[in-house]
């Protein structure tokens, strides 16, 4: 069974600075990695996917790198604004998306 | 607009009740997914469709029952739940059921069992 794990659980941090979110994932066996916000109460939505060739993703101010063989894959916001504040999840895709608990960012103003 | 659109967006029900959930994409996808979402847990996949068959029940109890008619549609029907089930509830889709494809998740219908 897939295990994601990511760290922190909460990080607060004021505006424009550099966001750094972790995720692991114990079964290294994946096809891809998808990382998704979450606003409070509402769906997900698909930041960035990540095949399991690459070894990293990017959009606009978002980089999402990916390390296979050891279960690992960072995402980094740059110039973090107030509207960046949500919840970030990991899912990596083996025979199915997996979930952490993601990480509950608030960029404050 | 994600493309994934659920149905209602909130929804109070007693017990004894019989509701259903609604989900519809616009992507011209073949997989389609039901999520339960509970306060401080991860999100648990419940059902799988591909090509509107059922290919995944991950043990979920028989007060949940999913349905596909077809491609674009899918329903959550519930009845004589308990408010353990309170949750939100949510549906994605993909293209197809395998590697190399990213999922669309819906907004959601937040479910509150009393």
């Amino acid at each position: 069974k897939q295990e994601v794990t990511q760290i922190p659980a909460a990080l607060s941090v004021p505006e424009g600075e550099n966001l750094v979110l972790n995720c692991s994932f114990t079964d290294s066996a994946i096809y891809n990695l998808q990382w998704f916000r979450q606003d409070p109460g509402k769906g997900l939505t698909s930041l960035l996917l990540i095949q399991s060739s690459q070894r990293e993703q990017t959009s606009g101010r978002l980089n999402a790198s990916l390390d296979k063989s050891s279960g690992r894959s960072t995402l980094y916001i740059a110039a973090s604004q107030p509207g960046d504040s949500a919840t970030y999840l990991c899912a990596p895709y083996s025979h199915k998306l997996s979930f952490g608990a993601g990480t509950t960012v608030t960029v404050r103003a | 607009e994600t493309g994934v659109t659920q149905t209602p967006r909130h929804l109070v029900m007693g017990m004894t009740n019989k509701k259903s959930l609604k989900c519809e994409q616009h992507l011209g996808h073949n997989a389609m997914y039901w999520y339960k979402q509970s306060a401080k847990k991860p999100l648990e996949l419940m059902f799988v469709y591909s090509l509107e068959e059922r290919v995944e029940n991950n043990s979920v109890p028989s007060r949940f029952s999913p349905e596909c008619p077809n491609s674009s549609h899918l329903f959550l029907h519930l009845h004589t739940l308990q408010p353990e089930d309170s949750a939100l509830y949510l549906c994605a889709s993909s293209r197809e059921r395998g590697a190399n494809t990213e999922a669309f998740f819906g907004q959601g219908t937040r479910l509150t069992v009393v």
